[in-house]
């Protein structure tokens, strides 16, 4: 199986904290992109990350990608209620077609 | 117009049944896919199409039988399912092409339910 890791399976924080959750894959890939999903629904893309990048910065959203250690990081700062919700990761292969989804954190903001 | 539907939103079917599954888009994509997802779990890719054919079938069983009759719309015919196979199946596009971005879209789901 070509899909990914994530670690936490589940995250619950306060409303203002800072949330990491992390990302591990086995192949090389093009890019690495994080989708959110609220329950039972579509999924929603939220950053981009090439291969030959490090790191990106959009709104409260960082990521970070090691492509030595094949792992990405996706940092979410002064987290809300609504933030609450599964992430996950997708590497995207060199052939760019093909999308696999890390196993998601599931992430928990408390008011 | 960043949409992508999905028809319907539930589905409840026999295992002797045929329905289909229908998702369309209007923002030019040229390449459509179907996921499964289970409870819990992150999306399975299915099916891929490039410009309207079949590019990637990640081994999905025959029961499953995709069909992309123009650059808008996407089906997914089923014909004997199992129970395991009730899942939230996801339709998502993609912009092909120079300059394109990486991004998928994706629509709601159909939520199946195979009795």
């Amino acid at each position: 199986s070509q899909q990914g890791e994530e670690d936490p399976q589940a995250l619950s924080i306060q409303e203002g904290e800072n949330a990491t959750m992390n990302c591990s894959y086995k192949t090389s890939i093009n890019n690495l992109q994080w989708y959110r999903q609220n329950s039972g629904r579509g999924l929603v893309h939220l950053i981009l990350i090439r291969s030959n990048e490090r790191e990106k910065h959009s709104g409260r959203l960082r990521v970070t990608l090691d492509t030595s250690k094949k792992s990405s990081s996706l940092l979410i700062t002064a987290s809300r209620a609504a933030d609450t919700a599964s992430y996950f990761c997708a590497t995207v292969t060199n052939t760019g077609n093909q999308f696999y989804f890390g196993t998601g954190t599931s992430l928990t903001v408390i008011p | 117009d960043t949409e992508v539907t999905q028809t319907p939103k539930h589905l409840v079917m026999g295992m002797t049944n045929k329905k289909s599954l229908k998702c369309e888009q209007h923002m030019g994509h040229r390449a459509m896919y179907w996921y499964k997802q289970k409870a819990k779990k992150p999306p399975e890719l299915m099916f891929v199409y490039s410009y309207e054919k079949l590019s990637i079938n990640e081994s999905v069983p025959s029961r499953f039988s995709p069909e992309c009759p123009n650059s808008s719309l996407l089906n997914l015919h089923l014909h004997a399912l199992q129970p395991e196979d009730s899942a939230l199946y996801l339709c998502a596009s993609r912009r092909l092409g120079r300059g394109s971005q990486d991004t998928q879209y994706f629509g709601p789901g159909t939520r199946l339910t195979v009795l």
